[in-house]
């Protein structure tokens, strides 16, 4: 069983561009999560989607976006990047119907370094 | 809002002494999930408990949550260089809010 692939692993932009981030859950996963990780700040969490609709949304700017599409698929997006958005994106995807209630499995996630 | 604060954020030990990390939480969770990240790795599962004064044992990790779910801690006893990475607390009150963690290194 495939676990969650995050795409692309490593990328570089500069301030002012946007950035697009893909993560496919498990097979089955509705649920999807998405958390910032940067050094001294832990794992912040962004948003989570359950079948294409967003369920809880965390302490971030409006900068920050995201979607899920019928196949449980889901992308984020930052526009206006700042230098402070530079980190590791991870995604998570949850059998259970909300993130509350089941283990999370994360991808290997998505390192943003911007300049 | 909810905030998850784990102690402490670093812990230096020799192999075979024991390890404690501890998570506390501003509001009273539905239950609380022990993750461990590996250096360069992603955060794996290692656990959830979800009832007032609930203890769990994995080998060498025991796993406890407080009387009043707003508290929770993992033990490591007799630690082994397998134990290195970071754990994070992750509780849970309509969404999942995760401790900062506590890196452990151990010295052979």
């Amino acid at each position: 069983k495939a676990g969650v692939t995050q795409t692309p692993r490593y990328l570089i932009k500069t301030r002012g561009q946007q950035v697009t981030l893909s993560c496919s859950p498990i097979s089955g996963h509705r649920s999807v999560s998405w958390y910032q990780q940067t050094p001294g700040q832990g794992l912040q969490f962004l948003f989570e989607y359950f079948s294409e609709t967003q369920r809880n949304k965390g302490n971030f700017p409006g900068r920050f976006s995201g979607r899920q599409f019928s196949n449980s698929r889901s992308e984020m997006n930052v526009s206006t990047l700042e230098l402070g958005d530079s980190a590791l994106y991870l995604c998570a995807s949850s059998l259970a119907g909300s993130v509350n209630t089941g283990e999370l499995f994360f991808g290997e996630g998505s390192r943003l370094t911007v300049l | 809002g909810q905030q998850v604060m784990q102690i402490p954020q670093y812990q230096h030990v020799q192999e075979g002494e024991d390890f404690t990390t501890y998570c506390n939480s501003s509001t009273t969770l539905s239950n609380i999930q022990w993750y461990k990240q590996r250096p360069g790795g992603h955060p794996v599962f290692l656990i959830q408990l979800v009832k007032s004064g609930e203890v769990k044992k994995q080998k060498r990790l025991t796993f406890q949550f407080g009387e009043a779910k707003k508290n929770s801690s993992l033990h490591i006893t007799a630690t082994q260089t397998t134990d290195v990475g970071t754990y994070f607390c992750a509780g849970n009150n309509n969404d999942m809010r995760f401790g900062a963690g506590t890196r452990l290194t151990v010295k052979p």
